[in-house]
């Protein structure tokens, strides 16, 4: 069965510098998604993608955020400047629609934990 | 706004004996709503998905849910618990906000034991 990738699984970085993380969404999906998951907290929403460019983003989704489809299969999320707060499990999600209502599922990869130093 | 509650931080069953986890949204739309399930190290998982139709969702290992809109409650059950469900389960709400904006909100998450 196809399934979300991320890489890496575990990122530790410096305050103040830049990470990227990396998700394989299913091949076949259009919509692509981040969200965030502070240790303790609840899951949330940080941005969608499609047709190459950002449909939603959230209060969180600040200018020191950005995504980026850099090829035919990868999906990227960049921090510029992280700050200690920033440290959280990252997910990645796909879907073939909207993946917003009960016909179009998202598909979540196993996440990548960022801890910020 | 839509905001979701799962009223149960943690749970524990033995094997064997029924499952219950409770789920309770607010909404001002008619919403969609999801459970997943996060086993150790794995991605999300949906479980099953309510899309105004059915009111009893069946899904994958077991597991169903109610749609109770007079209660605004979708809780999930299991009729006997396995040692594999230990596991995190998530309910989430979609939902149309005031912004005209979907998105999806996630409850804080119900840790589920299973005893043998």
């Amino acid at each position: 069965e196809p399934e979300v990738t991320q890489t890496p699984s575990h990122q530790v970085t410096q305050m103040g510098q830049e990470v990227i993380l990396r998700c394989v969404p299913i091949s076949n999906h259009l919509y692509f998604y981040w969200y965030r998951q502070i240790l303790g907290q609840k899951v949330e929403f940080l941005v969608s993608f499609y047709n190459n460019e950002i449909s939603e983003k959230s209060e969180i989704f600040d200018d020191q955020f950005s995504v980026e489809r850099p090829d035919g299969s990868n999906f990227t999320l960049k921090i510029r400047s992280t700050k200690l707060e920033d440290s959280a499990m990252y997910f990645c999600a796909s879907s073939q629609g909207p993946g917003l209502t009960g016909t179009d599922t998202q598909y979540f990869g196993p996440g990548t934990r960022l801890t910020v130093l | 706004a839509q905001s979701v509650t799962q009223l149960d931080s943690h749970v524990s069953v033995s094997e064997g004996t029924p499952v219950l986890l409770r789920c309770n949204y607010s909404s001002s739309y008619s919403p969609s709503l999801f459970w997943y399930v996060q086993h150790p190290n794995k991605g999300l998982q949906l479980l099953l998905k309510y899309t105004s139709a059915a009111t009893l969702v069946k899904g994958i290992n077991g597991f169903e849910a109610e749609f109770k809109k007079s209660e605004t409650s979708f809780h999930l059950t299991k009729p006997s618990a396995h040692m594999s469900d230990a596991a995190e389960y998530f309910c989430v709400v979609s939902d149309r906000l005031d912004t005209g904006r979907r998105a999806l909100t996630f409850g804080s998450g119900t840790r589920l034991q299973v005893q043998p």
